[in-house]
């Protein structure tokens, strides 16, 4: 059974600072996917991993995948308030369903 | 273009009745699924259609859950004699699969819409 795990769950941290969450999964899968989801919204699609080695970046956000070690981070760099959200990380076989992580929940403090 | 909607965005029933949940999908998208997410069991895959496939049914969690996909596009989630435990929201996703063969930098991103939240009284 895939299973996908994500630390920390919670984290706060102040505006300007860096910081990187992790996602770890247990079994071999083709893609990687980062959601962010807003309080009371649904799910908005951020990065797709396709293979080893991977690494996309979006404004403050960057996301990598290293299929061997089965972990992706995402980096924050330089933290705003309006990245504040919960963040998911998924996993699934091509053409198949998500697997999702447990959501890291992030406050941007000023 | 319009992305995946979904109706009604919120539903409150009483214990035991029927509910029906509908999803639009993004046009031309071959792949629909269903999802939920709750407090306690996070996001949870509930059903996958693909074009004329057979429905990946497996993350159903029991017979009172059922779907349907009427001529490739709108599916509907239905749940019999609603019990308290189906509190949720109801979330649902599609995405493009060609039916040829992939490149290796295809991608089938699964776009979500607004969801259905569905509270049993």
């Amino acid at each position: 059974e895939l299973k996908v795990e994500q630390n920390p769950l919670f984290l706060s941290m102040q505006e300007g600072k860096n910081y990187t969450i992790y996602c770890n999964y247990s079994t071999t899968s083709d893609r990687l996917y980062w959601y962010r989801q807003d309080p009371g919204k649904s799910l908005e699609s951020l990065f797709v991993l396709l293979s080893n080695g991977a690494v996309k970046q979006e404004g403050r956000l960057m996301a990598s995948l290293d299929t061997k070690a089965r972990l992706s981070t995402l980096h924050i760099t330089a933290a705003v308030h309006d990245l504040s959200a919960t963040y998911f990380c998924a996993v699934a076989p091509r053409s198949s369903r998500l697997t999702f992580g447990e959501g890291t929940q992030l406050t941007v403090n000023p | 273009g319009a992305g995946v909607s979904q109706s009604p965005s919120n539903k409150v029933t009483e214990k035991g009745k029927d509910v029906e949940l509908r999803c639009d999908p993004i046009s031309g998208h071959t792949a629909l699924y269903w999802y939920r997410q709750s407090l306690g069991q996070g996001l949870e895959f509930l059903i996958y259609f693909q074009g004329n496939s057979a429905p990946d049914k497996s993350g159903l969690p029991s017979d009172r859950f059922s779907a349907e996909r009427t001529g490739g596009s709108v599916s509907t989630l239905t749940i019999q004699r609603t019990q308290q435990e189906d509190s949720a929201v109801y979330l649902c996703a599609s995405s493009f699969e060609p039916t040829g063969g992939w490149e290796v930098t295809s991608t089938d991103t699964q776009y979500f819409g607004p969801g259905t939240r569905l509270t049993v009284l």
